[in-house]
């Protein structure tokens, strides 16, 4: 069973609305947890990275929150764009070198 | 440009043929990755290494033999390559400390 579950799959929101994104993870001893964003045909790219002790952190339009005693993180975005379209994943690292996990990701598609 | 850069960024080969993917990166990191990408877009670590030397090895046949010469480079060579390899293979980088981790742009494998 994989340690970082990511909801829903896949999405669709209209241009300028709001969306948000779930993630539950299991993995243990607790690094860090990540958000990366992957447009088609490209390498996901880094979003955010929260810490134990970080309950939220923006990047632009973009909101992550954690709740580290639930095992539970969202990624918000603020008033999509038509860019926004690409497939977010949460990736959550041990507190051992190396070891990241990672979810099957959500799929966002913004139309206009 | 700093960055992980991979070649080729597309490859189709016939069943049996072995061939190889390079990986560079200049950001100065001491770990590199490689990390396969399927169908579903589930990525998963395939080999770790650390300063040329194996630090991760995740249950990947043993057709698949990850080259570093040294710690700006990992390749990959994929001997008698089978249709299930079909997939994109996403090299990636990172200091130590796991914060900076960047992946390169992908290589889409396609056997047939």
């Amino acid at each position: 069973k994989n340690q970082v579950e990511q909801s829903p799959q896949s999405l669709i929101i209209l241009e300028g609305k709001n969306c948000t994104l779930q993630c539950n993870y299991t993995v243990s001893p607790f690094s860090n947890l990540r958000w990366y964003k992957q447009d088609t045909g490209r390498g996901p790219v880094s979003l955010t990275i929260m810490t134990f002790s970080e309950n939220t952190k923006s990047n632009g339009r973009y909101t992550a929150t954690l709740d580290a005693d639930t095992k539970q993180s969202s990624l918000h975005i603020t008033a999509s764009q038509l860019s926004d379209s690409a497939s977010y994943i949460c990736v959550v690292s041990e507190s051992s070198d190396y070891k990241l996990s990672f979810g099957a990701g959500t799929t966002v598609t913004v139309r206009a | 440009d700093t960055a992980v850069s991979q070649t080729p960024k597309y490859l189709v080969t016939q069943m049996g043929n072995d061939k190889s993917i390079k990986c560079e990166q200049n950001l100065g990191h001491d770990t590199m990755y490689w990390y396969k990408q399927d169908s579903k877009k589930f990525l998963k670590i395939m080999f770790s290494y650390n300063n040329k030397e194996l630090i991760i090895n995740e249950t990947v046949p043993n057709r698949f033999s990850p080259k570093s010469p040294d710690k700006a480079h990992l390749n990959l060579h994929i001997n008698s390559l089978e249709l299930g390899d079909s997939a994109v293979y996403f090299c990636a980088s990172s200091p130590r400390g796991e914060y900076g981790y960047t992946f390169g742009s992908g290589t889409r494998l396609t056997v047939v």
